[in-house]
């Protein structure tokens, strides 16, 4: 069965700087990826896919991911951060197998410090 | 275009009472899903729709029952309620595709609390 992990619950940046949210899976076959961003009271919104091609994915405001097929790795990262990214960040994936439902990680929150 | 709604925003219930959530879509999206979101344990996935008049469970479906009568509704029922559904509930569709690479739309949540 596919599975996400995010190692980690909390993510702690200043603004100006780089950020990391990282994320591994573990599906068989070629996976497909997603990141999606939830704000406070409201529902998850998208922000990037992989689903074949160029690993490094460009998505909304300004975030990129890199798909690493051998470290079965899809981490997030924005060069550089705004207070207005804290949020929680969710990585989930899918099996090729058709059209099943995406399984999610458990979320990393993401505290940007003025 | 409102994508994806959801009825009601905030509920309270007691212990043992029933209620039906509503989800709706305007984007024509064979696929519909349901989620429960608690502290801690992400996103899990109650029960799904692959079209009208089709429904399948998820990971955690006990106490749920869905409906799909209509392409743009997706109900979810509770008929006895439990304290352990105290939870946000999120809606999500999506189009069909063999790909697999559709994106999922998720309404805003209805937050329940079962007393």
């Amino acid at each position: 069965a596919q599975s996400v992990a995010q190692p980690e619950d909390q993510v702690n940046v200043a603004e100006g700087n780089p950020l990391t949210v990282k994320c591994t899976y573990s599906v068989s076959g070629n996976p497909y990826l997603f990141w999606y961003v939830q704000y406070p009271n409201r529902g998850l919104q998208f922000l990037l896919k992989y689903i074949t091609g160029d690993n490094l994915v460009k998505g909304s405001y300004g975030f990129e991911a890199e798909f690493n097929k051998s470290q079965t790795s899809f981490h997030l990262k924005k060069p550089s951060a705004l207070v207005s990214d804290s949020a929680l960040y969710f990585c989930a994936v899918r099996p090729p197998s058709g059209n099943t439902p995406l399984v999610f990680g458990k979320g990393t929150r993401l505290s940007v410090i003025a | 275009n409102a994508g994806v709604t959801q009825t009601p925003k905030f509920r309270v219930l007691k212990t043992g009472q029933s209620m039906t959530l509503l989800c709706a879509q305007d984007m024509n999206h064979e696929y519909m899903y349901w989620y429960r979101q608690d502290p801690g344990m992400g996103l899990r996935l109650i029960h799904y729709s692959v079209g009208e008049g089709t429904t399948a469970k998820g990971e955690v479906p006990d106490g749920y029952n869905v409906s799909r009568l209509k392409k743009q509704n997706f109900l979810l029922g509770l008929e006895s309620a439990a304290p352990s559904q105290t939870s946000v509930y999120f809606c999500a569709s999506s189009s069909d595709s063999t790909s697999g690479g559709e994106t999922q739309y998720f309404g805003p949540g209805t937050r329940l609390l079962v007393l």
